[in-house]
């Protein structure tokens, strides 16, 4: 258990369907990602949030759509998704962005988009 | 571009040997690293990290960093089958930057 908490672990997902992923931190970091993690590829970085501020997006198409109202909630709005972006969606936290401390993963959502 | 480089692997090292993990960086700046274990299917664990040169000691993991020569390993004793995964190497470069992470060493521990 690292701390840090993300629902659903497992999604499917109709390419019409909207959907959401959550992350929670109990660690009192100020920092939350998003990361993608395709099948035998690396981890790609998605969003960065620093104070429930976005510091960071890696140039990820809208129909990904971030939200964090607090520096221990962390969603990922999801609508009108392709078959490729099924994947290992990770959240992490921070103390944070710039303190070059570690990040603590979640557990994951692994999402197949049909 | 600030980068990350480990060689994908696979590394395979017999049951008891020690395995040695390897990673440079690109960022003369960067001032922390660490080592994460990913088992398949699941999410990366930390399982290391250094901030100074020299090495750093964990029961059976010794992280070796040496900031001139810009790379950071890891040594695995006694290596076990359960030590099996994928290892990560992230970096977190000078200046307000998340971590950047290696694309991972797959390690195979034969009983």
């Amino acid at each position: 258990e690292t701390g840090v908490t993300q629902t659903p672990r497992h999604l499917v997902m109709g390419m019409t369907n909207k959907k959401s992923l959550k992350c929670e931190q109990h660690l009192g970091h100020n920092a939350m990602y998003w990361y993608k993690q395709s099948a035998k590829k690396p981890l790609e970085l998605m969003f960065v949030y620093n104070f429930k501020e976005q510091t960071e997006n890696n140039s990820v198409p809208s129909r990904f759509s971030p939200e964090c109202p607090n520096s221990s909630h962390l969603f990922l709005h999801l609508h009108t998704l392709q078959p490729e972006d099924s994947a290992l969606y990770l959240c992490a936290s921070s103390q944070e962005t710039f303190s070059g401390t570690e990040a603590f993963f979640g557990q994951g959502t692994r999402l197949t988009v049909v | 571009q600030k980068e990350v480089e480990q060689n994908s692997g696979p590394l395979s090292v017999p049951e008891g040997a020690i395995a040695s993990l390897n990673c440079t960086y690109s960022d003369r700046g960067s001032q922390s690293f660490f080592w994460y274990r990913q088992y398949s299917g699941k999410s990366p664990e930390l399982i290391m990290s250094i901030y100074s040169n020299g090495d750093k000691e964990d029961g059976r993991f010794t992280a070796q960093l040496n900031k001139a020569s810009q790379y950071v390993s890891l040594l695995i004793r006694d290596s076990q089958p359960s030590d099996s995964a994928t290892y990560l190497c992230a970096v977190n470069h000078s200046g307000n930057t998340p971590l950047v992470f290696g694309k991972g060493t797959r390690l195979s521990v034969i009983a």
